[in-house]
């Protein structure tokens, strides 16, 4: 079984909406949660980043844990057309920073 | 942030030759660093640790001969890829841990196209 799995989409939005991302994981010892965007030939950038359970809100972007369902979030607001771009939950399962990476939901915004 | 640099960003050779990618820490240190191998539409793939000082350690499945590393310095980490062949045409991205807990910085990757 995949320690973490993600929807890989493809997923198409009009300008505006709200874009909802989520992963699931198996492993209920996991504390660290992230998000990488990812553009189109190019290295993943670390978005959003979160410890145990809860939401973490940064601009147009939140991120929430629920550690009783394993199951993480990213919610998107107002989404634009250069918020198009591949999105990968990644959770740390050891501790020489190993990353455990959801397989990526590609989202188009369209203008 | 850290800057994960890579070069060259795009490299084409032929089957049989062997190719070198170099992954740079542009303005912070790194003892370790990853290199991750990426499929059209598909997750990255963890390689290897690459570890300043000492070998690297492979994933399993991945052929150490194969994909030669070595961290020269506390800023530049290489991957060889030996004799390559087209199915080890990919994106390959390296990336080193980052100032927050378990977080990685990641280069922009390297395209490799063995014809």
């Amino acid at each position: 079984q995949k320690e973490v799995e993600q929807d890989p989409g493809p997923l198409s939005v009009p300008e505006g909406a709200i874009v909802s991302l989520n992963c699931t994981y198996s492993n209920s010892a996991f504390q660290y949660f992230m998000w990488y965007r990812q553009y189109s030939r190019k290295g993943p950038e670390l978005l959003m980043y979160t410890y145990s359970s809860g939401n973490k809100e940064d601009g147009r972007f939140t991120a929430q844990v629920d550690k009783s369902s394993k199951y993480i979030s990213l919610f998107i607001r107002d989404s634009q057309p250069s918020d198009s771009a591949t999105y990968l939950c990644a959770i740390p399962y050891s501790n020489d920073y190993k990353l455990s990476f959801g397989a990526g939901t590609t989202v188009t915004v369209r203008a | 942030g850290a800057v994960v640099s890579q070069h060259p960003s795009r490299v084409i050779c032929k089957s049989g030759t062997s190719v070198k990618i170099e992954c740079r820490s542009l303005d912070f240190q790194a003892t370790t660093m990853f290199w991750y191998r990426q499929f059209p539409k598909k997750s990255l793939m963890l390689m290897a640790t690459s570890n300043e000082g000492s070998k690297a350690t492979y994933e399993q499945g991945v052929e150490k001969d194969k994909f030669l590393i070595n961290h020269a310095s506390l800023t530049l980490s290489t991957l060889t890829v030996t004799s390559a062949h087209p199915e080890d045409s990919s994106f390959y991205i390296c990336s080193a841990p980052g100032t927050v807990s378990f977080t990685q910085y990641f280069g922009p990757g390297t395209r490799l196209t063995v014809l």
